[in-house]
């Protein structure tokens, strides 16, 4: 099955600095890959997904990019504000071939600094 | 339109008793799906669904049963709960074909004693 690797754990930045988060995966019939943001005590919250065919997806503040012959994708943050102070999970899922459902990765928290 | 709504919000067991959470959606959503979260752990599949009447497992199968009877309801049972099932437990939900984005309900915190 599908294996989700998320690094760091724990990322601390300044508030107005960027923050990257990384993610690979191990299956290569992944073809989505979405990004979920998790307030304390709250669900899961879509912030931005990509699919296998674009390599690279913004939206304001926030981008993802997909590498797929080396596996990985990342989250980027700019110009980070104490709102976006959050857990973090990457996930991916091959559709289709009679399986279904997200892996996630383990999360990231993201501590943005006054 | 309420999305996706999970019921009880919070539930204590003691090792042995049985229960069965309940997951509705109102979105006409196809696919449907339960995971566990613990902490450090992130979120895994424990059974999901395709379509009324349709089951499977996902990564973490053993202790749950899950039933599909209507479109818009995804029932999670626990015959005889144990200690290592205390978790927060999500519902999602998502339309078939090629949209993915799946919609996740509240959760259900669950205790086991």
């Amino acid at each position: 099955g599908e294996n989700v690797e998320q690094h760091p754990s724990t990322l601390s930045v300044q508030e107005g600095d960027s923050a990257v988060i990384k993610c690979t995966y191990s299956d290569s019939a992944s073809n989505y890959f979405p990004w979920y943001k998790q307030e304390l005590g709250k669900r899961p919250q879509l912030i931005i997904d990509i699919r296998s065919n674009v390599g690279e997806k913004k939206d304001q503040r926030i981008a993802v990019t997909l590498n797929k012959t080396a596996k990985h994708f990342s989250l980027h943050i700019t110009e980070t504000q104490p709102e976006d102070s959050a857990v973090y999970f990457c996930a991916a899922l091959a559709s289709g071939g009679g399986a279904d459902g997200l892996t996630f990765g383990k999360g990231t928290h993201l501590i943005i600094q006054p | 339109n309420a999305g996706v709504t999970q019921t009880p919000k919070f539930r204590v067991l003691k090792t042995g008793q049985s229960m069965t959470l309940l997951c509705a959606q109102d979105m006409n959503h196809e696919y449907m799906y339960w995971y566990r979260q613990d902490p450090g752990m992130g979120l895994r599949l424990i059974h999901y669904s395709v379509g009324e009447g349709t089951t499977a497992k996902g990564e973490v199968p053993d202790g749950y049963n899950v039933s599909r009877l209507k479109k818009q309801n995804f029932l999670l049972g626990l015959e005889s709960a144990a200690p290592s099932q205390t978790s927060v437990y999500f519902c999602a939900s998502r339309t078939s074909g090629s949209q993915e984005t799946q919609y996740f309900g509240p959760g259900t915190r669950l205790l086991v004693l």
